[in-house]
């Protein structure tokens, strides 16, 4: 079964640093682009970056440029985001979601169920 | 940034309608539009890529349509389980960014 499990969700203060992983199982981890998407409570979803197969290629949302980031071991089918000097509207749940090819064209068809995350003091 | 803007923001339909939600985009974005859908507490699934292409285990009664600015998604016949939350997502560019969502209600 194709699946995705993300984890590392938690209460942080803000400042803290947290790092998230996904774990990938049932495909070829290596052969497929990745992303963390993010939605905050009552929100509308937020993409926050993508990396390619071999992690030559990476974007972040403005939002976390600097702050956040991805990275992954095609070794471990894992996929990390870490997340330093959080604020509160850092707060969400964070899903790590496959993209279909590297152009981002098929768009992202397989999603893990998430980690919440909350930023509070 | 490319803003994607969604039509209605909610609607309640009954079974057996035909739905019709727009999204469109700030600039042309080609046909790399993609929607999903979401229940409440639960992961996004992915409908329809490249804006008019069904993805493999969406039931046919979903199409997608558009190029450029403007697309649709469309179900047919509205079925008890078509509940949630819809998103259309560009990603001609990034930052990737989606439409701010369409919470379908049944009637």
């Amino acid at each position: 079964e194709v699946q995705l499990v993300e984890s590392g969700g938690t209460l942080v203060q803000p400042g803290e640093s947290l790092r998230l992983s996904c774990a990938a199982s049932g495909f070829s981890f290596r052969n497929y682009a990745m992303n963390w998407v993010r939605q905050a409570p009552g929100k509308r979803l937020e993409w926050v970056s993508f990396i390619t197969p071999v992690s030559d290629t990476i974007y972040y949302a403005d939002s976390v440029k600097g702050r956040f980031t991805i990275s992954r071991d095609n070794a471990k089918n894992s996929l990390y985001l870490q997340m330093n000097s959080l604020r509160d509207e850092d707060t969400a749940v964070y899903y790590c979601a496959r993209e279909g090819d590297i152009s981002a064209y098929l768009g992202m068809d397989v999603w893990g169920r998430g980690t919440t995350v909350t930023v509070s003091s | 940034d490319i803003q994607m803007t969604q039509s209605p923001t909610s609607l309640s339909a009954s079974v057996g309608d035909r739905v019709t939600i727009t999204c469109r985009a700030s600039q042309s974005i080609s046909s790399y539009l993609t929607w999903y859908q979401q229940r409440p507490g639960k992961a996004p699934q992915l409908l329809i890529y490249a804006a008019s292409s069904l993805q493999s285990g969406v039931p046919s009664r979903f199409s997608g349509s558009g190029s450029g600015t403007d697309f649709t998604l469309t179900i047919s016949s509205l079925q008890p389980e078509d509940f949630g939350t819809y998103f259309c997502r560009q990603s001609y560019s990034t930052p990737y960014t989606f439409g701010q969502g369409t919470k379908l209600e049944i009637k």
